[in-house]
């Protein structure tokens, strides 16, 4: 089955220490991103990537790194930078027909320490 | 600016009610307009996208919406809820600058037996 996937579902951390979230797409997608959701308000763009080897900052990128070496992976690495990392984290991807909807995979829970 | 505005935040009815969320958007463009569900601690699903055309779209579990460009509003309606549609919905509008869709803050939705 084509989809998304991202692990851990849950991730504890101390402070200080970088981590990295995984996501995995199989729908031979172009376009992935990656949100941050925390209660009451919605979701926010952390980093996207249109194509392999190259990404861009959303609206909250400080203290995130991405890399895009595969077009099937977008790895994210919250560092020790982020002031407030605890949240449900969600990666996304989209096919490169214009107005495609993305689809979501199943998310991340970090919590710190 | 660019936004998505979801003025209830929570939403209470009884099943086999009916229910309507609201959605207000603001663009400069012919928007592409979506809705998605989030069950607690999973991902987003798609319900419905409007991009053009009829302005009364269909989508899954039985869920409608309704374009109205003179109120900049795309709102979503079921005749009759269950049980099973408790969750929080989310409106989203693009492509924003760069491809990305702007979501709003989401109404969550409670459902009594």
């Amino acid at each position: 089955d084509g989809g998304i996937t991202q692990s851990p579902k849950y991730l504890f951390r101390k402070e200080g220490q970088n981590v990295t979230l995984s996501c995995e797409q199989n729908l031979n997608h172009d376009a992935m991103y990656w949100y941050r959701q925390d209660p009451g308000q919605g979701l926010r763009l952390i980093y996207y990537s249109q194509i392999v080897n190259d990404f861009q900052k959303g609206d909250i990128a400080e203290g995130y790194s991405v890399s895009r070496e595969k077009k099937e992976s977008f790895p994210l690495t919250v560092t020790s930078a982020q002031k407030n990392p605890t949240a449900f984290y969600l990666c996304a991807s989209r096919s490169d027909s214009w107005g495609n909807e993305q689809f979501f995979g199943p998310g991340t829970r970090l919590t710190v320490l | 600016a660019q936004s998505v505005t979801q003025p209830d935040i929570h939403i209470t009815v009884s099943e086999g009610a009916s229910l309507e969320l609201r959605c207000n958007y603001s663009y400069g463009a012919t928007p592409y307009l979506f809705w998605y569900v989030q069950s607690p601690g999973q991902g987003l699903q798609l319900l419905l996208k409007y991009f053009s055309g009829d302005t009364l779209v269909q989508g899954i579990k039985g869920f409608e919406a309704e374009f109205k460009r003179s109120q900049s509003s795309f709102n979503l309606r079921k005749p009759s809820v269950h049980w099973s549609d408790a969750a929080e919905y989310f409106c989203a509008v693009g492509p924003g600058d760069t491809d990305k869709l702007i979501f709003g803050t989401g109404t969550r939705l409670q459902v009594f037996p």
